[in-house]
């Protein structure tokens, strides 16, 4: 079974200092990955995606995220934060069976940024 | 055009209503989801439709019940909930293959009372 862990429920950093967020997963198989971004009361955005490509994968607003297969880590990155990147960090995986293929959610990370 | 709209944006129903969420999408997505999201933690799966056909329910109980009535289209129809259903109710779509990413909406606050 596919899953997703995400080893930081909260992450603080001050503005203009590197991000880290850190997602481990579990597959059978070479796994499809996301990363999902929540702001407060919204929906869920796309950051970046993996799908067997580049194991380097850059997102939106700076993020990017490294798949190490050795490692079976996809951690989610940044190098300098901004204010505005305080929110619900998700680490997701898709789960593919016979039923179909849906995306599982790890229990997220809190990014919290000061200033 | 990459937006997946839900109505309403709010709810409040109490435990006899009967009500209903919307969700549509004009991506030619294929596939289309709900998820349930309580305060501070993850989304939750509970349907998924493939070509309109229901492929995955999360054992969800049957006070919910999806429905698709086409390819743009996604509903949830709600009866007898309780207090503790009340969550934020997410719809999303993606194309109906493996390795794709899905589009969300901003979700439905829903609360019983």
């Amino acid at each position: 079974a596919q899953s997703v862990t995400q080893l930081d429920s909260h992450v603080s950093v001050s503005e203009g200092t590197p991000v880290l967020l850190r997602c481990n997963y579990s597959s059978s198989y070479s796994p499809s990955l996301f990363w999902y971004v929540q702001h407060p009361n919204k929906g869920l955005q796309l950051l970046l995606k993996y799908t067997s490509a580049a194991t380097l994968v850059k997102g939106i607003n700076g993020f990017e995220a490294e798949f190490k297969k050795s490692e079976t880590s996809f951690h989610l990155t940044k190098p300098s934060a901004h204010m505005s990147d305080a929110a619900e960090y998700f680490c997701v995986v898709i789960r593919a069976n016979q039923a179909g293929t849906a995306l599982i959610f790890g229990k997220g990370t809190t990014l919290s940024v000061s200033s | 055009d990459t937006e997946v709209t839900q109505t309403p944006k709010h709810l409040v129903m109490g435990m006899t209503n009967k009500k209903s969420l919307k969700c549509e999408q004009h991506m030619g997505h294929r596939a289309m989801y709900w998820y349930k999201q309580k305060a501070k933690k993850p989304p939750e799966l509970m349907f998924v439709y493939s070509y309109e056909k229901l492929s995955i329910n999360e054992s969800v109980p049957s006070r919910f019940s999806p429905e698709c009535p086409n390819s743009s289209l996604l509903n949830l129809h709600l009866h007898a909930l309780q207090p503790e259903d009340s969550a934020l109710y997410l719809c999303a779509s993606s194309q109906a293959r493996l390795n794709t990413e899905a589009f969300f909406g901003q979700g439905t606050r829903l609360t019983v009372v």
